[in-house]
């Protein structure tokens, strides 16, 4: 167990509709990484919150979007579904800013838009 | 910004042999490198990372160099079990555009019993 927690562990939806993932860092730990992982596709990195505020975006939706609340939980709300959508998204937390030290991963929900 | 190439896509070894996996990074002010394991179906773990103030990393069969010069870094699994097929990816951190950890591809290692 790697102390991230997200919810849920699997989502199925139809297109066009919204959905909200969530992600619980370990404690202690500031900074929240969300990526995105489609079928045998590696790990496409979408946002970062550090504290409460973005630090980095990659090639994210604008369809997509993400908030860091002030107990450091986080979401990822996905809208106006498409089929291309379904993938395993990964939250994944840890302590610094600087990024020199582990980044731990949370177990991954699993969207089907259908 | 920063773009991580990994080589081999895919890896199949005997048991008992080594298995070499190789990445490349652009961003020079990368200073993490941090190796990742994920099984089917399960999350990425962590099995081994390297600062850039070292060359040579080392955990029982597990080892990682890094050049940083030709900013490339590599692992290497020795004495390869059964236990050590999934993928692996490289990582590397990079504050361009904002701090992030940017991923390579994947490598799908198996290992031959």
């Amino acid at each position: 167990d790697s102390g991230v927690t997200q919810t849920p562990k699997h989502l199925i939806t139809a297109t066009g509709q919204r959905v909200t993932l969530r992600c619980s860092p370990r404690s202690g730990d500031l900074s929240v990484y969300w990526y995105q992982q489609s079928l045998d596709q590696g790990l496409q990195f979408l946002i970062h919150y550090y504290n409460g505020e973005e630090r980095a975006k990659g090639n994210i939706l604008e369809r997509f979007s993400a908030q860091q609340f002030p107990d450091l939980h986080s979401e990822l709300n996905l809208s106006s579904l498409e089929l291309g959508d379904s993938a395993l998204y990964f939250c994944a937390s840890s302590v610094d800013l600087e990024l020199n030290t582990e980044a731990f991963f949370g177990q991954g929900t699993r969207l089907t838009v259908v | 910004g920063e773009n991580v190439e990994q080589h081999p896509s895919t890896l199949s070894v005997q048991e008992g042999d080594s298995a070499v996996i190789k990445c490349t990074y652009s961003d020079s002010a990368s200073n993490y490198f941090p190796w990742y394991k994920q099984e089917l179906g399960k999350r990425p773990q962590l099995i081994i990372d390297i600062r850039s103030n070292v060359g040579e990393k080392k955990d029982q069969r597990i080892a990682v160099t890094l050049n940083k010069t030709a900013k490339h870094f590599s692992l290497h699994i020795t004495e390869t079990q059964p236990e050590d097929s999934a993928v692996y990816f490289c990582a590397a951190s990079t504050r361009e555009y904002g701090n992030k950890l940017v991923f390579g591809a994947g490598t799908i290692l198996r290992v031959k019993s």
